[in-house]
């Protein structure tokens, strides 16, 4: 299965931009990167995709480079409400077997300080 | 509203007593999945159905089964529950997963304790 590898958790101040990477050594070609908000308690939260280069939404920014082996999750200007764990997820690389299983890493848990 | 809906939210049961927690999803998604979340072991993935009558298992499928007999639902059922499976569990849906895109549409969850 495809593995990704995150930091354990990262400490931030209001105000600061935040870049957190990703590792995914094994992604498959047609597989994308995406991104995930977890608040204790709740579901995870989309945040954003991509497939190549760099995607951007009203909440993100997501860089990619041209290997696709790894991916940053950038979040400007954090203010406490950004405190959270964030996830990257990748597809299953193994031969085309039909499978979808889906893999989260353990996540990065940002601490938002004022 | 587009949504992902579990049902109960919360549970507390014995061990042995069969049960059955729904998910139901308005988008007509293709593909459904069902988590659970336990502190430092993260998000696990226990089954998941890419289209009606086809699933297939994820990480931790064992003591769990499901069906999908509808586009919408996708219940996860636990025939003889132990309190290994004490948990938090999630269901999530995404429009298709053949394209390699995983945006996933999550419950609100369902905590289950087992005693």
């Amino acid at each position: 299965l495809a593995k990704t590898t995150q930091p354990i958790s990262m400490d931030s101040y209001e105000g600061q931009e935040v870049n957190i990477t990703c590792s995914h050594n094994n992604i498959a070609t047609n597989d994308y990167i995406t991104w995930y908000q977890q608040f204790p308690s709740q579901g995870p939260r989309f945040i954003i995709q991509g497939y190549k280069t760099k995607v951007t939404n009203e909440v993100a920014s997501l860089f990619i480079p041209a290997d696709r082996k790894s991916s940053t999750l950038s979040l400007p200007r954090v203010s406490l409400s950004d405190t959270a764990v964030y996830y990257c997820l990748v597809g299953d690389r193994a031969k085309d077997t039909g499978r979808r299983a889906l893999t989260f890493g353990s996540g990065t848990r940002l601490q938002v300080q004022p | 509203e587009a949504q992902v809906t579990q049902n109960p939210r919360y549970l507390i049961t014995v061990t042995g007593k069969k049960l059955t927690v729904t998910c139901s999803q308005n988008m007509n998604h293709e593909y459904m999945s069902w988590y659970r979340q336990d502190p430092g072991l993260g998000l696990r993935q226990i089954y998941y159905s890419m289209n009606v009558e086809v699933t297939d298992k994820g990480d931790v499928p064992e003591g769990y089964k499901v069906s999908r007999k509808e586009k919408r639902n996708f219940p996860l059922i636990l025939e003889s529950p132990s309190p290994n499976q004490t948990s938090l569990y999630f269901c999530a849906s995404s429009l298709s997963a053949n394209r390699g895109s995983y945006e996933q549409y999550f419950g609100p969850g369902t905590r289950l304790t087992v005693t």
